[in-house]
């Protein structure tokens, strides 16, 4: 990908397990994003931390960002059938671009 | 919540004519605008970073004169894929910052894309 990997590149949990993505990058960054996009469809933006902040909560999603070690992880707990999509994280660089990961697919068997 | 559209969601095309997919900022003014281009079951590549009153400047890799970009106002950038072939079909998708506010730029707005089916 253009800014960095994402891991695992696939996920199969059943319901109700959590799941945990990993993403790194490569450039120094204004903010970290993740999106979720089911198949075929847009980009629906999930969550935002900013370079200076370490964890951020939203309902079942927990993100965090290590800027030192130039990775973020998201965090999906109790995972329901209608979480399956492909997740993507993506970084604000300081030239202002916003460049993605190469995506998680994650897969939630009921 | 800030809202960009794209038009037409769907198209489909001969080899060898022009297609442009606008994208809009519908409740916010833009500066600045970029393009993506998705394959299927990939990730999103930025393609170019379009300012509105200036040239687009295109990433590594990336055709300008294929892939002609017009950003005339605040709130309406457009793409053109010129001279269209198979390769083209792609999903295209564009974003937008506001640009104003304490953290005018921080969020992209994405549109919902425009899927190329060039034949």
């Amino acid at each position: 990908s253009q800014q960095g990997e994402e891991d695992p590149q696939a996920l199969s949990i059943q319901e109700g397990e959590n799941a945990t993505m990993n993403c790194s990058y490569k450039t120094s960054i204004n903010n970290l994003q993740w999106y979720r996009q089911n198949s075929g469809r847009g980009l629906v933006h999930l969550i935002l931390i900013r370079s200076n902040e370490r964890e951020k909560h939203s309902g079942r999603l927990r993100v965090t960002l290590d800027t030192s070690k130039k990775s973020s992880s998201l965090l999906i707990t109790a995972s329901r059938a209608a979480d399956t999509a492909s997740y993507f994280c993506a970084t604000r660089t300081v030239g202002f671009k916003t460049i993605f990961g190469a995506g998680t697919r994650l897969f939630v068997k009921a | 919540g800030a809202v960009v559209s794209q038009h037409p969601s769907r198209v489909i095309c001969k080899s060898g004519t022009s297609v442009k997919i606008e994208c809009r900022s519908l409740d916010f003014q833009a500066t600045t605008m970029f393009w993506y281009r998705q394959f299927p079951k990939q990730s999103l590549m930025l393609m170019a970073t379009s300012n509105e009153g200036s040239k687009a400047t295109y990433e590594q890799g990336v055709e300008k004169d294929k892939f002609l970009i017009n950003h005339a106002s605040l709130t309406l950038s457009t793409l053109t894929v010129t001279s269209a072939h198979p390769e083209d079909s792609s999903f295209y998708i564009c974003s937008a910052t506001e640009t104003s506010g304490a953290f005018h730029g921080e969020t992209q707005y994405f549109g919902p894309g425009t899927r190329l089916l060039v034949l």
